[in-house]
């Protein structure tokens, strides 16, 4: 069965410096891993999407890496602004069209 | 709207009773998922219909919970004698257009929050 982790559960971090948020899974065989953003009282919004065949995928400020062998996967924003500030979840499927299996997530505060 | 609707938005009941939570996945889209977000984790698998069909209902936590999609548009997780252990954000996400073969990222809604009391 897929297990997926996050760590930190939080972090806080200064307007400005850059976000490194780590995600990781027990059983490398995924189809593809993606990263939402959730808003308080909000629904997720896909942020990046990573093929299973790719290393990182890049989306503005974001960038997304993805090591299978490793059960890893990173999520990187540049330049963290205020607006930011929300619960970052990363989910891996293992087939198309298949289930999402969800980390805890990592809540995250950009400080003015 | 271009996005996935669900509603009501928020639902109050009394431990006991029946809730019905509707979702409208976006035109075109093949699957639907139900989630189950509890506070302060993760959302988890409910079940996954494509089309009509109710492929995977493996995370349905018990008997009480029960989902349709008979016209295979709008989708209706239902609660029967709901208990406090219910509380939680449902949360319901489509994905494949019909033009696509694979691949292609689940877009969610804004989840009911159920309160059971």
């Amino acid at each position: 069965k897929q297990e997926v982790t996050q760590i930190p559960a939080a972090l806080s971090v200064p307007e400005g410096e850059n976000l490194v948020l780590n995600c990781s899974f027990t059983d490398s065989a995924i189809y593809n891993l993606q990263w939402f953003r959730q808003d308080p009282g909000k629904g997720l919004t896909s942020l990046l999407l990573i093929q299973s065949s790719q290393r990182e995928q890049t989306s503005g400020r974001l960038n997304a890496s993805l090591d299978k062998s490793s059960g890893r996967s990173t999520l990187y924003i540049a330049a963290s602004q205020p607006g930011d500030s929300a619960t970052y979840l990363c989910a891996a499927i293992k087939a198309a069209g298949n289930k999402l299996t969800f980390g805890g997530g990592t809540r995250v505060l950009v400080k003015p | 709207g271009a996005g996935v609707s669900q509603s009501p938005r928020y639902k109050v009941a009394k431990r006991g009773q029946d809730v019905a939570l509707r979702c409208d996945p976006i035109s075109g889209h093949v699957s639907l998922f139900w989630y189950q977000q509890a506070l302060g984790q993760g959302p988890e698998f409910l079940t996954y219909f494509q089309n009509e069909a109710q492929l995977d209902k493996s995370g349905l936590p018990s008997d009480r919970f029960f989902a349709e999609r008979p016209e295979g548009s709008v989708s209706t997780l239902k609660i029967q004698r709901t208990q406090q252990e219910d509380s939680a954000v449902y949360l319901c996400a489509s994905s494949l257009p019909r033009r696509y073969s694979s691949n292609q990222p689940q877009h969610f809604g804004d989840g009911t929050r159920l309160s059971i009391l």
